[in-house]
């Protein structure tokens, strides 16, 4: 149980245009869902954290302009990198909250973002 | 001050070995603690929770929690070159708010066969 997945694996795009990341919780409902983006050889950084039904809330330093999130659903969320740029390029991965297992967080398996 | 700290390591035992990993946090509010394994290029896997003071066994994992130290910490047992990863410590709760996770920067383990 708890499965998380995430689409694409991987996206490769040109700088100005906007990439869409999916996020689904395949087998239970998660109320909120975490985005977060990691750059080579360094640790997780938390961008947003989205709850179902509300705005997601953003990390001090990240522009929400620029990264949307949607939450539509309690089993999905969406991530859209808007007008991309080379320094754009990372790792972004989501995860998800299993609200009966007391706030563990289940990753999907990542979109590798590479912006030409 | 870090919020939650771990030796980057890299960490080498030779297969077979304990290997113990070791991570502390600053909140003394903290109420979850988490271990997540993350292979390279990949995404991180929920190993071990522990939410209360003591020793939590899972297999070849053993977490320990000593919440008076702030200290959280995991065993793995009869390692295997399969275990050479980076472990995350990953703590939730406390003034940060109960759904904000902090993650440390990770340890990586390497296993030598």
């Amino acid at each position: 149980g708890a499965v998380v997945s995430q689409h694409p694996s991987w996206v490769i795009c040109k700088s100005g245009t906007s990439v869409k990341i999916e996020c689904r919780s395949l087998d239970f409902q998660a109320t909120t869902m975490f985005w977060y983006r990691q750059f080579p050889k360094q640790s997780l950084m938390l961008m947003a954290t989205s709850n179902e039904g509300s705005k997601a809330t953003y990390e001090q330093g990240v522009e929400k302009d620029k990264f949307l999130i949607n939450h539509a659903s309690l089993t999905l969320s969406t991530l859209t990198v808007t007008s991309a740029h080379p320094e754009d390029s990372s790792f972004y991965i989501c995860s998800a909250e299993a609200g009966t297992r007391r706030y563990e967080q289940y990753f999907g398996p990542g979109t590798r973002l590479t912006v030409t | 001050q870090k919020e939650v700290e771990q030796n980057s390591g890299p960490l080498s035992v030779p297969e077979g070995a304990i290997a113990s990993l070791n991570c502390t946090y600053s909140d003394r509010g903290s109420q979850s603690f988490f271990w997540y394994r993350q292979y390279s290029g990949k995404s991180p896997e929920l190993i071990m929770s522990i939410y209360s003071n003591g020793d939590k066994e899972d297999g070849r994992f053993t977490a320990q929690l000593n919440k008076a130290s702030q200290y959280v910490s995991l065993l793995i047992r009869d390692s295997q070159p399969s275990d050479s990863a980076t472990y995350l410590c990953a703590v939730n709760g406390g003034s940060g708010g109960y759904q904000k996770v902090t993650f440390g920067i990770g340890t990586k383990l390497q296993v030598i066969p």
